[in-house]
């Protein structure tokens, strides 16, 4: 069974740092390009970054590019999202996202659509 | 790429069937996907490829549509089916966009 499991939320003061973490479980993790999507209160989802499976190719909203940063360790089955300079607008539940993958051979496709999500962990910026 | 949904609420009875609407700002071919959220509960992936049904989603939802407009039909409204509906388009990316979403209600 896929699991994603968020960890490292909390409350923030503006200007503030954190690193989410997203454990993975029941599927080949280094094979997956991961995404990280969030959802402020009564929004629709935000795609914010995404990651190939050997970390070659790494994508980011222009609303958190040059302050947020994905990175993933394959060894441990993990993806991490490190946030700097957060701002109130950052506020939000924070998605570890499977993509919709194919895998032929050695090769992985990226299907760019969302397979498995987590439950989500809360990132609350506020001073 | 703007997603826009059409309507933002819509009221249907048990039973009943709903259709819903996304209109993108400018063609994302098939590349569209629609998604489910149930409250407290993350979104879960209906349909991508516009028409495809993603693993174990049941045969009442269908979705169709090219170009800037789609459609998600859902026939035979189940209690479970209520909840809000997400596109989202993956012709251009990044960044992959979605729309405002529509509630599905019970009437």
């Amino acid at each position: 069974e896929v699991q994603l499991v968020e960890s490292g939320g909390g409350l923030v003061k503006p200007g503030g740092s954190l690193r989410l973490s997203c454990a993975a479980s029941g599927f080949t993790f280094s094979r997956y390009t991961m995404h990280w999507v969030r959802q402020a209160p009564g929004r629709e989802p935000e795609w914010i970054s995404s990651i190939r499976s050997g970390s070659s190719y790494i994508y980011y909203a222009d609303s958190v590019k040059g302050r947020f940063t994905i990175s993933r360790d394959n060894a441990k089955n993990s993806l991490f999202l490190q946030m700097h300079s957060l701002r109130a607008e950052d506020t939000a539940l924070y998605y570890c996202a499977r993509d919709r993958t194919t895998l032929i051979g050695d090769n992985d496709f990226s299907g760019h659509v969302f397979d498995f999500w987590g439950q989500g962990t809360r990132v609350v910026v506020s001073s | 790429i703007v997603m826009t949904q059409s309507p933002a609420t819509l009221s249907v009875s048990p039973g009943e069937s709903a259709t819903l609407s996304c209109r993108a700002s400018q063609s994302v071919s098939s590349n569209l996907a629609w998604y489910q959220q149930r409250p407290g509960q993350a979104p879960r992936l209906l349909i991508f490829g516009a028409s495809i049904r993603a693993t174990g989603v049941p045969l009442r939802f269908g979705g169709s549509g090219s170009g800037t407009e789609f459609t998600l039909t859902i026939s035979s409204l189940q209690s479970e089916d209520f909840a809000v509906y997400y596109c989202q388009q993956y012709n251009n990316w990044p960044p992959y966009t979605f729309g405002q979403g529509t509630k599905l209600e019970i009437k």
